[in-house]
């Protein structure tokens, strides 16, 4: 199974809002609803961020949205904070008991 | 608060073998899907294997199909991850993950992860 495709690296001010791509096919991303993405700092394990494309677990702040049209799935992060700066990773089931993970984007906040 | 806690890591040579374990607490084991991830030093996560409630569901990534094997105690509350012929390219820190009650839901607790490194 190949990885979902996201950009290597995206950024932003302060304040401001980025968005990351997370590209399957039509047999994972767009074919399910279980889409999920993960925040990892240097270091430290992931923590679930977004599931089911636009949920978000408690605790999770709302400046983090998801969405999905077609085979990309995205993740808009609005009023950029220091603390968000970390790896992104995208999921999707992909069918047959598989799981795939995206390749990862490096947020930057400038 | 749910813990999960992996061990097993180390320095192994080429084509040898090594069993991690993760020790889960704080929620009824049984009831959920157990995954293993990986992380190569520098790159992205990779998912290797889950296994469901009782044990009976077991797939796994194609690049380690037929070298690792999962497993599970829910009488230890434990699940771990047999690796053999073990290859330069399984260098990685290995995370276990609680899923849900599906293989579809997400990975919503992590351990710490273990370091397992293969070179002679």
């Amino acid at each position: 199974q190949s990885a979902l495709t996201q950009p290597p690296s995206a950024s932003g001010s302060p304040g401001q809002s980025v968005t990351i791509s997370c590209t399957g096919t039509s047999s994972d991303v767009g074919n399910y609803n279980y889409v999920s993405w993960y925040q990892q700092h240097p270091g430290k394990a992931p923590k679930l961020m977004i599931y089911e494309v636009n949920k978000r677990p408690s605790g999770v702040p709302d400046r983090f949205s998801g969405s999905k049209s077609g085979n990309t799935a995205s993740l808009t992060v609005s009023g950029l904070q220091a603390e968000d700066e970390a790896d992104y990773y995208c999921s999707s089931y992909a069918g047959g008991n598989k799981v795939v993970f995206g390749t990862g984007t490096k947020v930057t906040v400038l | 608060e749910v813990q999960l806690v992996e061990s097993g890591g180390g320095l192994v040579q080429p084509g040898g073998s090594l069993r991690l374990s993760c020790t889960a607490s704080g929620f009824t084991f049984s009831s959920y899907w157990m995954h293993w991830v990986r992380q190569a030093p520098g790159k992205g996560l990779m998912w290797v294997s889950p296994i469901n409630s009782d044990g009976s569901v077991t797939p796994y990534a194609d690049s380690v199909k037929g070298r690792f094997t999962i497993s599970r105690d829910n009488a230890k509350n434990t699940v771990y991850l047999q690796m053999n012929s073990l290859r330069a390219e399984d260098t990685a820190v290995y995370y276990c993950a609680r899923g849900g009650n599906y293989i579809e839901n997400p990975f919503e607790y992590w351990g710490q992860g273990t370091l397992v490194t293969v070179s002679s």
